[in-house]
């Protein structure tokens, strides 16, 4: 099956500095990669997502990459603020069958210090 | 809000017990996601049903049981309860399952197995 590895568990930063998360996935067949951000004791949320036809896609402070040839796609945060504190989860969607099922990196907890 | 509601927010029970939890989708979404997620763990998918049907399987045991109704509602049924089930269980839903597609979470629902 699809396996995720999500790097690095834990991000400190400065405010205002740059956040960088890269995912790798195992199944070249994958062809959507949502990013979630959860809070503390929060759902997740969906924050940007990619689709396989598209290299890059970009909102606001928020950026996503997607390398289908190398398996990777990485999420890129510009001029962090405490807000962004949180974990984020990387995803890979694969079909099987006429079912697509997502599988979650283990989380990046990012911390962003005033 | 992601208008996927989830009841109850907290529950708490001890070891041996059965327990259910509830979950109905956003308006118009026929497929529900169950996803369990202990401490330091990240989202680890359970089972999906699409529009009444079970559709996939992921790590879930054979003490945990779902089901989706007719009004697209679903229940998780846990029983024989350990203290490893202890975790914070979230549904999500999305529209279908013939293209990857958005998944939106509930709030979950703590569960502590005493």
């Amino acid at each position: 099956g699809e396996n995720v590895e999500q790097h690095p568990s834990t991000l400190s930063v400065q405010e205002g500095d740059s956040a960088v998360i890269k995912c790798t996935y195992s199944d070249s067949a994958s062809n959507y990669f949502p990013w979630y951000k959860q809070e503390l004791g929060k759902r997740p949320q969906l924050i940007i997502d990619i689709r396989s036809n598209v290299g890059e896609k970009k909102d606001q402070r928020i950026a996503v990459t997607l390398n289908k040839t190398a398996k990777h796609f990485s999420l890129h945060i510009t001029e962090t603020q405490p807000e962004d504190s949180a974990v984020y989860f990387c995803a890979a969607s694969i079909k099987g069958g006429s079912n697509y099922k997502l599988t979650f990196g283990k989380g990046t907890l990012l911390t962003v210090n005033p | 809000d992601s208008g996927v509601t989830q009841t109850p927010k907290h529950l708490i029970t001890a070891t041996g017990q059965r327990v259910t939890l509830r979950c109905s989708p956003r308006s118009g979404d026929l497929s529900v996601y169950w996803y369990q997620q202990s401490l330091d763990q990240g989202l680890q998918f359970l089972i999906q049903y699409y529009n009444g049907e079970e559709r996939a399987k992921g790590n879930i045991l054979e003490r945990f049981s779902a089901q989706q109704f007719p009004d697209l509602h679903s229940e998780l049924n846990l029983s024989s309860l350990e203290l490893g089930d202890s975790a914070l269980y979230f549904c999500a839903s999305s529209v279908a399952i013939g293209a990857p597609d958005t998944q939106y979470f509930g709030p979950g629902t703590r569960l502590t197995v005493l």
